[in-house]
């Protein structure tokens, strides 16, 4: 089963700052997904990601395929980014997906 | 608009009494799974569907039932509820449930036993 590793755990930002949230992987994968949630809200789909790189935005994902790493950045960071990011995975080949267990990021105005 | 239904957003109930949380989606998606959400302990699946009549235990399924009758709906059934399972639950769908495919999640249940 893949083990899924986030970090940091938390970060508190300034805003106008640009922002690296880390996820590591144990197992090679098909796709990796980004996900957003916000305080009291609920979860929403950010990237799903099998290689390179992927922009929406402020919001940048990439992933090393090799390294079994993936990065999520945020650009200019407004207090409006902040939110929990959680990073998945499959658990195994192409099964369906299991969770690190988030990076709570606060941006401060 | 294509969504994922949960009901009801928030529910206090006491220990042993029966409760069911629905979960209904309109985008003929065949997966549909259950997750709960503790602090310092993330996402875990509880039980998953990969269609109609099929369904699977996830990691933590103890205490919990489910059934997927037809293809929107999958509830989530607590037959005896216990404090340990005061927590907050999501619902989610995909059009096959492999990671090549995005999930739509419900809003969310936080459940509060007593």
């Amino acid at each position: 089963k893949n083990e899924v590793e986030q970090s940091p755990q938390n970060l508190t930002a300034q805003e106008g700052e640009f922002i690296t949230i880390n996820c590591s992987y144990s197992v090679g994968i098909s796709a990796l997904h980004w996900l957003q949630q916000h305080p009291g809200g609920g979860i929403v789909s950010l990237f799903m990601l099998s290689s390179g790189k992927k922009k929406h935005g402020r919001l940048i994902a990439t992933i090393n395929i090799q390294e079994k790493h993936s990065s999520l950045h945020i650009t200019a960071s407004h207090p409006r980014d902040s939110a929990v990011y959680i990073c998945a995975v499959p658990s195994s080949g192409n099964t369906p997906l299991v969770f690190g267990k988030g990076t709570r990021l606060s941006v401060i105005a | 608009e294509a969504q994922v239904t949960q009901n009801p957003r928030y529910l206090i109930t006491v220990t042993g009494k029966k409760l069911t949380v629905t979960c209904s989606q309109n985008m003929n998606h065949e997966y549909m799974s259950w997750y709960r959400q503790d602090p310092g302990l993330g996402l875990r699946q509880i039980y998953y569907s990969m269609n109609v009549e099929v369904t699977d235990k996830g990691d933590v399924p103890e205490g919990y039932k489910v059934s997927r009758k037809e293809k929107r709906n999958f509830p989530l059934i607590l037959e005896s509820p216990s404090p340990n399972q005061t927590s907050l639950y999501f619902c989610a769908s995909s059009l096959a449930g492999t990671a090549n495919y995005g999930y739509t999640f419900g809003s969310g249940t936080r459940l509060t036993v007593v």
